[in-house]
């Protein structure tokens, strides 16, 4: 069966300092994978997308980035995080080809400080 | 282009009281419609799909029926517990393609012994 594995669970980052989260799928290939954001109280905001590798599309401009170096693997970065980057981050896989729902991740709560 | 509006919460109900949570949709051609739950401090789940119209999507004791004549597909249950407190996002998937989901805004839903 498939799994998706998102990590850390929890962190807490100072203003400045960089970032990273991963998110890997267990079970299928050439999956698309998607990380969203979700402030407080606030609905579901997509970040990026991927479907393959090394293709990444991004929805809206920040600095925040997405790498994709293996088929399963999706990687959210930032060089320098600000205050507003805190939030509850989300990755997420669904089979390519669209038309399907998602598999979500538990995932990452971020409190920049 | 494709959009989904639910209806703004949050909702606060008693137990073992009938839910309706409206969720309406735009979509050219032949989307499909999901209904996600999300649980305090987790990632989304699907609670339940519909792929075509007048399909009728349950799970758990909730349904939602797709209905492409009014472009709806509301969330109802019968009688809620105290466990059903989530939020709950509607989706829309587009026919084909690779195109992401979108969501609604999320109705939080509160529920009171």
């Amino acid at each position: 069966s498939q799994t998706i594995h998102q990590w850390p669970a929890t962190l807490v980052q100072p203003v400045g300092s960089p970032l990273s989260l991963e998110c890997t799928v267990e079970g299928t290939s050439n999956p698309n994978l998607y990380w969203y954001r979700q402030a407080a109280g606030r609905g579901l905001q997509l970040l990026f997308y991927s479907v393959g590798i090394g293709q990444i599309s991004s929805e809206v401009p920040q600095n925040l980035s997405a790498s994709r170096p293996q088929d399963r693997q999706f990687i959210l970065s930032s060089k320098k995080l600000l205050l507003s980057d805190s939030g509850f981050y989300l990755c997420a896989w669904s089979a390519s080809g669209g038309g399907g729902g998602y598999t979500f991740g538990s995932g990452t709560r971020l409190t920049v400080v | 282009g494709n959009s989904v509006t639910q209806m703004e919460g949050p909702v606060t109900l008693s137990e073992e009281a009938f839910l309706t949570i409206n969720c309406t949709y735009t979509a050219t051609g032949y989307p499909s419609l999901f209904w996600y739950v999300q649980y305090p401090g987790e990632g989304l789940q699907l609670l339940l799909k519909a792929t075509k119209a007048d399909d009728k999507g349950s799970n758990k004791g909730f349904e939602a029926t797709y209905r492409k004549e009014t472009t709806s597909f509301h969330l109802e249950k019968g009688s809620v517990q105290v466990s059903d407190s989530a939020v709950y996002f509607c989706a829309l998937s587009a026919y084909s393609g690779n195109t992401p989901l979108v969501f609604g805004k999320g109705t939080r839903l509160s529920v009171i012994a």
